[in-house]
């Protein structure tokens, strides 16, 4: 299947500084891509769908500019936590679509761990 | 998106078929079903889909109810590196967003 990669795969910051999480479909080009968060043991969460060369849509609760996402290219979506504090620590996921297909041909990331001290 | 329900856990004998059910009840005549499995610390992987006719591939198989309200996702020889949270989700196959009930999580026990 194709692949997405996130990086870093996992980060420990400072409270009060901004960390920013690269997800990227290295052999296919997607249109859309997710951001989910996930607390420990629990499902993960949908934060907002993210849209080449257009503003990403948030869910509802999720802080737009708190959590900015930029989707530049075909290729790369960006999550930057802004002023990150020990409450956002968690696992950030994205996953990607191809031009194809619908939640079927959705490939997620490793997932990147976000510790915030 | 329809509604699914899921056990939140199971368990089962390694080299046994594991069995996992899911409810969609409400489920409307253009969704299909989807399963990810989500092993510990890693992004979700897609293991089936289906619309109304019995699935498999080399994952495993997905078994639909004739009235579509409910499906068994079959792993014919589980392995210990089944272990994992299973998810079930209906979805139209256009829909922009994918979104996560509980799953169940899936024990397989040497």
């Amino acid at each position: 299947g194709a692949v997405v990669s996130q990086h870093p795969s996992w980060v420990i910051c400072k409270s009060g500084t901004s960390v920013k999480i690269e997800c990227r479909s290295l052999d296919f080009q997607a249109t859309t891509m997710f951001w989910y968060r996930q607390f420990p043991k629990q499902s993960l969460m949908l934060m907002a769908t993210s849209n080449e060369g257009s503003k990403a849509t948030y869910e509802q609760g999720v802080e737009k500019d708190k959590f900015l996402i930029n989707h530049a290219s075909l290729t790369l979506s960006t999550l930057t936590v802004t002023s990150a504090h020990p409450e956002d620590s968690s696992f950030y996921i994205c996953s990607a679509r191809t031009l194809a297909g619908g939640p079927g041909e959705l490939f997620f990331g490793e997932g990147s761990r976000l510790t915030v001290l | 998106d329809a509604k699914t329900t899921q056990p939140p856990s199971m368990d089962c004998a390694e080299g046994r078929a594991a069995n996992l059910p899911c409810n969609h009840s409400t489920i409307s005549g253009n969704e299909y079903v989807y399963w990810y499995r989500q092993i510990h610390s890693q992004g979700p992987q897609y293991i089936i889909h289906g619309l109304k006719n019995n699935e498999t591939n080399e994952m495993a198989s997905l078994i639909i109810t004739e009235d579509r309200k409910s499906s068994t996702l079959i792993l014919p020889h589980a392995t210990l590196r089944d272990t994992a949270v299973y998810y079930c989700i209906s979805h139209s196959q256009g829909a922009q967003k994918l979104v996560f009930g509980q799953g169940t999580r899936l024990t397989i026990n040497p």
